[in-house]
């Protein structure tokens, strides 16, 4: 069974600066997606990020951007300029590829993103 | 974007009460529809995977006469907790996805916070 490990429970930023957090993760596919979530306090789940485990170019979404190193099975998420509206948890998650959507997420447990005016 | 909803946001029962919650997939056809259970300050844990016109998969653990999934259209699935205990409460998200848009991406819906007395 795949696994998703966020060792950062909490993490704090200074407005503007830049934060990374860190995500890990277990499977023994070759072919998968991963993903970064944003949970704001009103609990929608918002997607930030994806990367396709085929693709080595890491991808890039504005201020985010990930370093997907898929022998190390790691995936970490960089946020740059951090902002207020950045606060909130962030889940890394893994999806099988099965060609269809049809697979659930398997999430981490998060990490609780704090940023300092 | 694709516009997820839940109904209730919110419900309140008393124990040994069935309680239904509606996801319904707002300008697209959702041919899966997933149910995540998310427990105060933790992560999201896949309940169940439902595809339009089957019977649901559920994930090892969840008791399938507790939570009964149906997914009788391409915009709607609902999720009945049936003889509810207070251990039930919970958080429930669900998220679809549609193999008929092109794209594998989950969209999720608000969530419904329930809470059994």
């Amino acid at each position: 069974a795949q696994t998703v490990t966020q060792s950062q429970p909490e993490m704090s930023v200074q407005e503007a600066e830049t934060v990374t957090l860190s995500c890990t993760y277990d499977t023994s596919e070759s072919d998968y997606y991963l993903f970064w979530y944003k949970q704001p306090p009103s609990r929608q789940m918002i997607l930030v990020i994806r990367q396709e485990a085929y693709k080595q170019q890491n991808a890039t979404e504005n201020r985010f951007s990930v370093n997907f190193q898929k022998a190390a099975k790691s995936f970490s998420l960089k946020i740059s300029d951090s902002q207020l509206g950045d606060a909130a948890m962030y889940f890394c998650a893994y999806r099988v590829y099965s060609g269809g959507g049809a697979d659930g997420l398997t999430f981490g447990k998060g990490t609780h993103l704090i940023i300092q005016p | 974007g694709a516009v997820v909803s839940q109904h209730p946001s919110w419900v309140i029962c008393k124990s040994g009460t069935s309680v239904k919650i509606e996801c319904r997939s707002l300008d697209f056809q959702a041919t899966t529809m997933f149910w995540y259970r998310q427990f105060p300050k933790q992560s999201l844990m896949l309940m169940a995977t439902s595809n339009e016109g089957s019977k649901a998969t559920y994930e090892q653990g969840v008791e399938k006469d507790k939570f009964l999934i149906n997914h009788a259209s391409l915009t709607l699935s609902t999720l009945t907790v049936t003889s509810a205990h207070p251990e039930d409460s919970s958080f429930y998200i669900c998220s679809a996805s549609s193999r008929l848009a092109g794209t594998d991406t989950q969209y999720f819906g608000p969530g419904t916070r329930l809470t059994v007395l």
